[in-house]
């Protein structure tokens, strides 16, 4: 059974760091693309990101909206997808889901990032 | 702000036929396939159309997807009041390198 378990969220104050992690089983990890997508209270769902897989070399894709701020990585031997928040804006405020791409059809839970003093 | 424009809200009786369509431009429906995304309220979206009209594996045949030029639609008969969900297309976006989401609509069982 392919599962994905979002940890790491919480409270941060604007400018402040923060790394989520993602962690995938029920499938080859490796192989796959792996996406996170957000959603801001109340809002629809944003694309933030994207890791390929082995054959592209893992190369990542951001949103024009974090690109330079977040980061994305992952560890195929630990079978788990990262987020690397840095200088956090209020507006990045949303639950952040992982999802298997690229028809993202599987998700996380999610977990609730709040940027604020 | 969204690029890819649904209706922010549609709805419908039990028993009906539904439609939410999901406009694009060249660059990412015209180019790239779409998916449809099912969520209920405080939960994960749930893959619900991919490849622009495929469904996987356990979602009902009331739902169906097609694409045409730059617009995409999602039908739903034979609706049913559990149904009644936010649903949200995506397509890749050649120019932006990414992802794009429509807004979501929510869906109202009357």
């Amino acid at each position: 059974e392919v599962q994905l378990v979002e940890s790491g969220g919480g409270l941060v104050q604007p400018g402040g760091s923060l790394r989520l992690s993602c962690a995938a089983s029920g499938f080859t990890f490796s192989d796959h693309y792996m996406d996170w997508v957000r959603q801001a209270p109340g809002k629809g769902l944003e694309w933030v990101g994207r890791s390929r897989n082995k054959t592209k070399s893992y190369t990542t894709d951001y949103a024009a909206s974090v690109k330079g701020r977040f980061t994305i990585s992952r560890d195929n031997s630990k079978n788990s997808l990262y987020l690397q928040m840095n200088s956090l804006k209020t507006e990045d405020t949303a639950v952040y889901y992982c999802a298997r791409s690229p028809t993202r059809d599987y998700w996380g839970q999610g977990t609730l990032v709040t940027v604020s003093s | 702000q969204s690029v890819l424009t649904q209706p922010p809200s549609a709805s419908g009786t039990p028993g009906q036929r539904v439609t939410i369509s999901c406009s694009g431009s060249s660059s990412n429906i015209g180019s790239n396939n779409v998916n449809w995304y099912q969520q209920f309220p405080g939960t994960a979206p749930k893959l619900l159309i991919y490849t622009n009209n495929q469904r996987p594996s356990g979602v009902p045949d009331r739902f169906s997807g097609s694409k045409s030029g730059t617009s995409a639609s999602l039908a739903i008969s034979g609706l049913q009041s559990e149904d009644e969900a936010d649903y949200h297309c995506a397509a890749w976006d050649d120019s932006l390198n990414g992802v794009l989401f429509g807004g979501g609509t929510k869906l109202t069982v009357l």
